[in-house]
């Protein structure tokens, strides 16, 4: 499988506290990309960093990546309870192809 | 920012009949689409590539004939599922990727499908 892999699957935490994903990968890539999902709903973009770049930031969030370990992390500061939601890291490469990872069920308690 | 839609949002269809879902691109020009299926609990596994004007590129495993899919202009991509089992119950959702080199695809809201 060319999935990449996300752990933890899912992640309970309290409000406020900062929440931290990380995403593994096979393959090269030119970029790579995290997307939310409500429960039921289609994905929303949250933040795309190219493979030439090592961190990135987006109001509360964080991306990192790390090529030579093909990794990624997303780090959420402050969580409120409208973070909730499924968390999902996709590579692209060539030909505008995205490979989901298996996503992160994060659940900000209130 | 882009809007991509999608039709219907949900469909419920007895075993046998095809079903026809829509995406569409709402202000922007997308010579590719891309079509993903999700089971539950589960992530996006892509399905086919849609091409404006071009036929589809199917991923392995997936089935050609059983899932038809129509790329007739830059703004709409159909995905038919061709004598729907039980087993096709799934959301679908497609993105759009607009013209001009952008990196970011747009996510419909997925079509929710289920085979009695």
């Amino acid at each position: 499988s060319q999935q990449g892999e996300e752990d933890p699957q899912a992640l309970s935490i309290q409000e406020g506290e900062n929440a931290t994903m990380n995403c593994s990968y096979k393959t090269s890539i030119n970029n790579l990309q995290w997307y939310r999902q409500n429960s039921g709903r289609g994905l929303v973009h949250l933040i795309l960093i190219r493979s030439n770049e090592r961190e990135k930031h987006s109001g509360r969030l964080r991306v990192t990546l790390d090529t030579s370990k093909k990794s990624s992390s997303l780090l959420i500061t402050a969580s409120r309870a409208a973070d909730t939601a499924s968390y999902f890291c996709a590579q692209g490469t060539s030909g505008s192809r995205l490979t989901f990872g298996e996503g992160t069920q994060l659940t900000v308690n209130p | 920012g882009a809007v991509v839609s999608q039709h219907p949002s949900w469909v419920i269809c007895k075993s046998g009949t095809s079903v026809k879902i829509e995406c569409r691109s709402l202000d922007f020009q997308a010579t590719t689409m891309f079509w993903y299926r999700q089971f539950p609990k589960q992530s996006l596994m892509l399905m086919a590539t849609s091409n404006e004007g071009s036929k589809a590129t199917y991923e392995q495993g997936v089935e050609k004939d059983k899932f038809l899919i129509n790329h007739a202009s830059l703004t709409l991509s159909t995905l038919t599922v061709t004598s729907a089992h039980p087993e096709d119950s799934s959301f679908y959702i497609c993105s759009a990727w607009a013209t001009g080199g952008q990196e970011t695809q747009y996510f419909g809201p997925g079509t929710r499908l289920l085979v009695l």
